[in-house]
């Protein structure tokens, strides 16, 4: 059975900093990872989806990268912003075509004006 | 482009009593769809999934139930309301296994 972490937690950090979220899976025979961020009350918006070929992706100041023989996948933001403070989760989509995406429960991210 | 659509936003319902959320989909044909539910401090739960229409896998047995009348309308219901089942729920999208959209969600208190 697939699980998925992320740590840590919470995050604070101060605005302008760069900074790093971390999501690990345990099964690593997966199809896909996607990262999410989700406001508060709201739902899901997609960030970035990496493909179990790739190594990593790059939206604007966001990079995501994939370890996908160590289980680990990280979120990098750059130059962090009071905007950015959200909840972040990672899903992993197994192989398996008919086996349910697994999500961490995210990390909560504030940044400090 | 593709959007998705959840309703009501908001919902607070007495126990025992009927529940329909609706979920529409635009922009796109044959879409997979997903219900989940978002409990505080916890990940999101897979309810069910559909590939097609009439096409229902349910993840977790409980007293709801989704059903897919139209390639591009999903939604979820029940006869009877617990107070479990109060919660955040999310509808979400795909194109076949690739990456997963979501909905708006929708708040359910049960009281």
């Amino acid at each position: 059975k697939q699980e998925v972490t992320q740590i840590p937690a919470a995050l604070s950090v101060p605005e302008g900093e760069n900074l790093v979220l971390n999501c690990s899976f345990t099964d690593s025979a997966i199809y896909n990872l996607q990262w999410f961020r989700q406001d508060p009350g709201k739902g899901l918006t997609s960030l970035l989806l990496i493909q179990s070929s790739q190594r990593e992706q790059t939206s604007g100041r966001l990079n995501a990268s994939l370890d996908k023989s160590s289980g680990r996948s990280t979120l990098y933001i750059a130059a962090s912003q009071p905007g950015d403070s959200a909840t972040y989760l990672c899903a992993v989509r197994p192989k398996e075509r008919y086996q349910k995406v697994t999500f961490g429960i995210g990390t909560k991210l504030q940044v400090i004006p | 482009s593709q959007t998705i659509h959840q309703w009501p936003a908001t919902l607070v319902q007495p126990v025992g009593s009927p529940l329909s959320l609706e979920c529409t989909v635009e922009g796109t044909s044959n879409p997979n769809l997903y219900w989940y539910r978002q409990a505080a401090g916890r990940g999101l739960q897979l309810l069910f999934y559909s590939v097609g229409i009439g096409q229902i896998s349910s993840e977790v047995p409980q007293n709801l139930s989704a059903s897919r009348p139209q390639d591009r309308q999903f939604i979820l219901s029940s006869k009877k309301l617990l107070l479990s089942d109060s919660g955040f729920y999310l509808c979400a999208w795909s194109a076949a296994l690739n990456e997963q959209y979501f909905g708006p969600g929708t708040r359910l208190t049960v009281t």
